[in-house]
This record gives C-alpha cells, structure tokens and sequence, in this order.
C-alpha cells in the first residue's frame, strides 16, 4: 500500500524554536509539497520540489524553508517558530510534474506553537 | 488568476437526505483539472475525482455523482442518500496545466450526517 508518511501527528513547540517536519513517501515520487491548512482558509501551499536539492516557493513561503537531500524525503523547517504558524501541516507527493497528477496525502502535523 | 471558492463551510443533514456541495473556480487556462478530496476524521487526504477541461460529462461513482458545468465555471459534488461515514470535511481543487502538478485549493465543507 502506497503511503505518504508524515513524522509526528501532534507537536508542541515554544515560540523562536526552531522545528522541523518530516516526510517521506514510498511511491518513488518526483514531487513532493507542504501544505498548511487553517480553518476557512483550506489548503495553502508553503513549498515544493519537483527533484532532489530543487525547491520552490508556494504561496505562502515566508518563515519556512525546506531540505530535500533525498528522493523519498522532503522536510518543511520552521527557522523560528511563531504563534502564528500554530496550524495543520500536510505532505503530499505526486508522480512526474504533469498537470493533472492527483496527490497522495500524510495524514498530516498538528503543530501547536505557545 | 486562479481561485477555488467553496461558499458551504458547513453543512449538516439527517442520514439518507441527500446533499450537494458547491465548487467554484476561476482560472485562465484552457486546459487545467478538477478534483474532489475528502478529509475525514483522521485527517488524511482521500482523493475521490478528477476530471479534465474537455471532459463535461457527468460521473456516477454508487452514491457520489459530479456535475461539471464549463458555462457557470462550477464542479458540484451530489452526495445521494446519505451516511454517517460520509462526515467529513471536502474540498475542492484545481491544477492547471502549467502550474506542473501544484493544486490549488478551496476552503473546505464540512459536512456533518446525523443518524
């Protein structure tokens, strides 16, 4: 069974941590995205990689950045975590970048910054 | 630019009733896709459909049915008769085609199927 696998379920953090998410898919996959998800807002898109060592910014890209060292692998870094980045976090990765491609979801990280 | 408008936060309903969950887009691409997910409890994403800008036909999966109207830019999700399973938050996105593979996302329904 294909999976989309995301590190922690739950995390508290303090404000000004440093904090890292991780996730790591077993399908292969050349893309890979983080998204955030708020309440009225749906699904926001931070970063994502189409290869290894590339990225790109999403819509909302400021306070995070990303590693992709490995295929399977892509981790969203919070460099100084604030109250307002207290939100759902969710990894997807997709074949190929051809448009149309359907995303494979983790079951995501509720991240809660105090 | 692109945009995916989901105007039902929540909807609630009383099993076997059915229900329909609106989906708006605005794009200017010719050629770009739809999709339905559901999120449910567990919080994973489910993907349930997909459909291309050249293909307006209507889909009937057992009780899920999508109505894509080109004309009014919408992509409506009919769920009939209803279950307590069907609760659930879903959304609606749109990929375009030279967006390489980046879905863009409303902002969810939650629907809610009391026994």
């Amino acid at each position: 069974d294909v999976k989309v696998t995301q590190s922690s379920r739950y995390l508290v953090k303090r404000t000004g941590e440093k904090v890292f998410l991780e996730c790591v898919q077993d399908m292969d996959h050349e893309n890979m995205f983080w998204y955030r998800q708020d309440p009225g807002l749906g699904l926001r898109l931070i970063y994502f990689s189409y290869d290894v060592k590339m990225k790109e910014k999403g819509d909302i890209p400021e306070g995070y950045s990303v590693s992709r060292e490995k295929k399977e692998r892509f981790s969203l870094i919070l460099e100084s975590a604030s109250t307002n980045q207290t939100s759902m976090y969710l990894c997807a990765s997709s074949p190929p970048p051809v448009a149309g491609e359907k995303l494979f979801f983790g079951s995501g990280t509720q991240l809660s910054v105090l | 630019a692109q945009k995916v408008t989901q105007a039902q936060t929540e909807i609630s309903v009383v099993e076997k009733e059915d229900v329909t969950l609106d989906c708006v887009y605005e794009t200017r691409d010719t050629t770009y896709y739809l999709f339905w997910y559901k999120q449910p409890p567990s919080g994973e994403l489910v993907f349930l459909i997909r459909r291309n800008s050249f293909d307006e036909q209507n889909e009937i999966s057992g009780r899920y049915s999508w109505n894509f109207q080109k004309s009014t830019s919408s992509f409506n999700f009919t769920i009939t008769a209803s279950q307590v399973v069907d609760s659930a938050v879903y959304f609606c996105a749109l990929s375009e085609r030279n967006q390489g593979g980046k879905l863009i996302f409303g902002q969810g329904t939650e629907l809610s199927v009391k026994p």
